[in-house]
This record gives structure tokens, sequence and C-alpha cells, in this order.
């Protein structure tokens, strides 16, 4: 099992609807977890971080299920300007960055 | 943001130059990283300088090399590279204990 798995989509979501992905780990004893947003040719940039209770930023909820190894992100409402990849990042003793997850919001 | 800053934002070597890139945080972080981008590839994670982490870097070729002078600058120096080394460059800072990194711009480099 490879220590951080993501589906690459692409997802082709119409403006407006939700959209979830899930990202799954190996390592049970992964301590700290983050979902980072990447527009193309720019830097990855800090969405939010995963709380073990689960949390929202406005339109964004992320969850982590530690018995199942996986950390999920909900956005709901999407806009165009939504469409980026989606990096999942999960920190045991090292920091590893899934590859993503293409999302792309359809007018 | 300018929390960290990279220059240049791009260069353009030939196989035979040497060059270096620079990397600041001004952020107060005590963990500094390079990764390297290419097209349409995930992060590949280069060289960590944190008390705090296991440090991989064995595949990285020693035509790349790492300097870290204090906490809120890095470097990478290059010489002698090869035309699939061309990428983007981005250098991370974090604060330690389970924070998350904060990336620089990038340096976009072509190496003809």
């Amino acid at each position: 099992r490879k220590e951080v798995e993501q589906d690459p989509g692409p997802f082709n979501v119409p403006e407006g609807a939700t959209v979830a992905f899930n990202c799954t780990y190996s390592n049970s004893a992964s301590q700290s977890f983050f979902w980072y947003r990447q527009d193309c040719r720019k830097e990855p940039k800090l969405l939010m971080s995963v709380y073990s209770s689960g949390n929202e930023d406005g339109r964004f909820t992320a969850q982590l299920n530690r018995a199942s190894q996986y950390i999920s992100l909900l956005i709901r409402d999407s806009k165009l300007s939504d469409s980026a990849t989606y990096l999942c990042v999960v920190r045991d003793d090292k920091i590893i960055f899934g590859k993503g997850t293409r999302l792309h919001i359809l007018p | 943001e300018t929390g960290v800053t990279q220059t240049p934002r791009h260069l353009v070597m030939g196989m035979t130059n040497k060059k270096s890139l620079k990397c600041e945080q001004h952020l107060g972080h005590n963990a500094m990283y390079w990764y390297k981008q290419s097209a349409k590839k995930p992060l590949e994670l280069m060289f960590v300088y944190s008390l705090e982490e296991r440090v991989e870097n064995n595949s990285v070729p020693s035509r790349f090399s790492p300097e870290c002078p204090n906490s809120s600058h890095l470097f990478l120096h290059l010489h002698t590279l090869q035309p699939e080394d061309s990428a983007l460059y981005l250098c991370a800072s974090r604060i330690g204990g389970g924070g998350p990194q904060f990336f620089g711009p990038g340096t976009r480099l072509t190496v003809l």
C-alpha cells in the first residue's frame, strides 16, 4: 500500500454542486493531516488542517477517520475558482504529499 | 503573501553554468525544505533541514547541493545540470511541532 493515496481524477463537477475526495494513508501512527490546493504552475497553498473532530471553513469541510485511515475534503456550492489540484498531506516522522486530485468546476 | 520568498523566479541556464537558488522565510520557522516539481508531476522532496524529521535525499544527484546557513535562509546550488532538471523548484518552511508547511512561489528553471 502506498504511503498516501489519492484518486488523481479529474473530477468534472458542475458549478454549485457538492464534491468530496478522500485520501488514504498507510501509517497508523501518522500525526498531522492537511489539505492544500495547487493551481497550475503555482505553489501549493494551505487550504486547511484536518483535526480529529473534523473542521469546517466556509464551504469546505475536512474530516479524519483514524480507524479506516483516511481523510476527506468536502466542498459545497462549488465555484469556478475552486478548479485546482487538491493535495493531501500526512505527517508521521516525515511529511508525505499525495499526488493530488484534479478538480474542474464546469460552468 | 510574502512569508516565504524565492529568487530568482525564473532562470534559464546552460548545462555548464553554475547558479544558486535562494529562499528566505520571514515566519520564524525552524524547518526548511526544497522540492522539485516537473511538469504535470507530483512534488518530489529533495532536501530537509529540520531537527524533527528524517531526511531522505539519496536519490538527488550531487549536481544539486543545498546550504542552510541559518534558520531563515536556504540555498540550492546548481552545477552541470541536465535538461531533465528543468522544473519548478519550491522552497517551503514550517514551524515544527506538527504545523503545516508554507511554500514560496518557486523558481522556474530551464536547462538548455
